[in-house]
């Protein structure tokens, strides 16, 4: 079954800087990779997601790219804001509609002011 | 338009008992999952249902069990419960299966 590997686990970087969380997932057919953001105690949300036809999308300071050949999405947060700290989930919806995403393990992101 | 809506959202049980929960999804959505978040384990799946089907299941023991209802509301059932049960329980909708899901705020399970 999919496989999503998710790095680094902690992330800690000074306001105004940018951020980077990496996803890597196994299975080639996947073609729908949402990512969620968690602050301590709520839902995750959605932020941002991007399907298997499209190579980049960006939503104001928010953008995520995928790399079909190499297997992997990443996440990229530009000029951060305290309100950014949380725990960012990639997930992998794998194929045969099956109705379920596989996460990855979590970055907690840290942003300092 | 209302979210997705969990009961309850806090419960303490004892070893041995049974706990259902309780999910309303946003207005319209006709797929209805379910997800166990755990500080050690993440996000894991539990099972997913549609037009009061289940059409997935996860990787969890028979006393993890659940069903949708005519309505689409759906409810998870957890039977001897475990100390390792202790989690928050996820609840998530969206329109078809496939479509974007949103989670309810979730059921904080504690077994002591």
């Amino acid at each position: 079954g999919e496989n999503v590997e998710q790095h680094p686990s902690t992330l800690s970087v000074q306001e105004g800087d940018s951020a980077v969380i990496k996803c890597t997932y196994s299975d080639s057919a996947s073609n729908y990779f949402p990512w969620y953001k968690q602050e301590l105690g709520k839902r995750p949300q959605l932020i941002i997601d991007i399907r298997s036809n499209v190579g980049e999308k960006k939503d104001q300071r928010i953008a995520v790219t995928l790399n079909k050949t190499a297997k992997h999405f990443s996440l990229h947060i530009t000029e951060t804001q305290p309100e950014d700290s949380a725990v960012y989930f990639c997930a992998v919806d794998p194929p045969g509609n099956t109705g379920k995403l596989i996460f990855g393990q979590g970055t907690t992101l840290q942003v300092k002011p | 338009k209302a979210g997705v809506t969990q009961t309850p959202r806090y419960l303490i049980k004892t070893r041995g008992q049974q706990v259902t929960l309780s999910c309303s999804p946003i207005s319209g959505h006709r797929s209805v999952s379910w997800y166990q978040q755990t500080p050690g384990q993440g996000l894991q799946f539990l099972f997913e249902y549609f037009s009061e089907t289940q059409r997935n299941k996860g990787n969890f023991p028979g006393r993890f069990s659940g069903r949708q209802f005519s309505n689409s509301r759906s409810e998870m059932n957890v039977s001897t419960l475990e100390l390792g049960d202790s989690a928050l329980y996820l609840c998530a909708s969206s329109l078809e299966v496939g479509n974007t899901i949103y989670f309810g705020e979730g059921s904080w399970l504690t077994v002591v």
